[in-house]
């Protein structure tokens, strides 16, 4: 019930394509569903987060898709381009005063020019 | 503002030894959590600190411990390393806790 299902493990886009990742969770009480970015030798870098109160959220090219009902949230990346190029992580949490994310296992994603 | 700072950036360590990994917060930040991530797999929880207090642990075994300081700054300590300890071991911090982490680079241990 703890586990975040996270597909697909990779991802090829041409240029100005749309990259979508999605992710599955169990447990409703998570509230909090962040996505992070990560580059090689980097840690993972926030990207976008959205509550389950909201369906759709957007930050210039990043937009996340959530379905309360049907327990899933995925991400868009319009216009990709190739410095997108990453591991994409999706994360739930609760508000337990503790925080602990719950990753899923990442999709590579490759942009090509 | 200064970011999350993580030392060393790599270590190498034989099977059975022990290392400590160092951590210092974001400025502001009063909350630590440690996760370890496998080569080509998710971060895993190990634990959390707020202000010097441990709030939260995962599924790791006791020989993984750590300490946090007056200043926020952490540490983890791994006893008796075994072969798969080898990993990226991250350090994220936030302020009381709230949303959106910030992480550091890791430290990449590769136990021998």
């Amino acid at each position: 019930q703890q586990q975040v299902k996270q597909s697909p493990q990779s991802l090829i886009v041409q240029k100005g394509g749309i990259s979508i990742i999605n992710c599955a969770y169990e447990n409703t009480a998570f509230d909090y569903f962040p996505w992070y970015q990560q580059f090689p030798g980097k840690g993972p870098a926030l990207l976008i987060a959205i509550r389950p109160d909201v369906s759709e959220k957007k930050e210039g090219r990043f937009t996340i898709s959530f379905n309360k009902s049907a327990k899933q949230f995925s991400l868009h990346i319009m216009d990709s381009q190739p410095g997108d190029s990453a591991t994409y992580f999706c994360a739930a949490s609760k508000a337990s005063g503790t925080y602990k994310y719950i990753f899923g296992t990442g999709t590579r994603l490759k942009v090509l020019a | 503002e200064t970011g999350v700072t993580q030392s060393p950036t790599h270590l190498i360590k034989t099977r059975g030894q022990q290392v400590t990994l160092r951590c210092s917060s974001q400025s502001g930040h009063n909350t630590v959590s440690w996760y370890q991530q496998a080569l080509g797999q998710g971060p895993q929880f190990i634990f959390q600190y707020y202000r010097e207090e441990e709030n939260g642990r995962g599924n790791f075994p006791p020989r993984f411990s750590g300490l946090q300081f007056p200043n926020y700054s952490s540490e983890l300590n791994v006893n008796a390393l075994e072969l798969d300890d080898s990993a990226l071991y991250l350090c994220a911090s936030s302020r009381d806790g709230e949303d959106g982490y910030t992480f550091g680079s890791g430290t990449r241990l590769t136990v021998v």
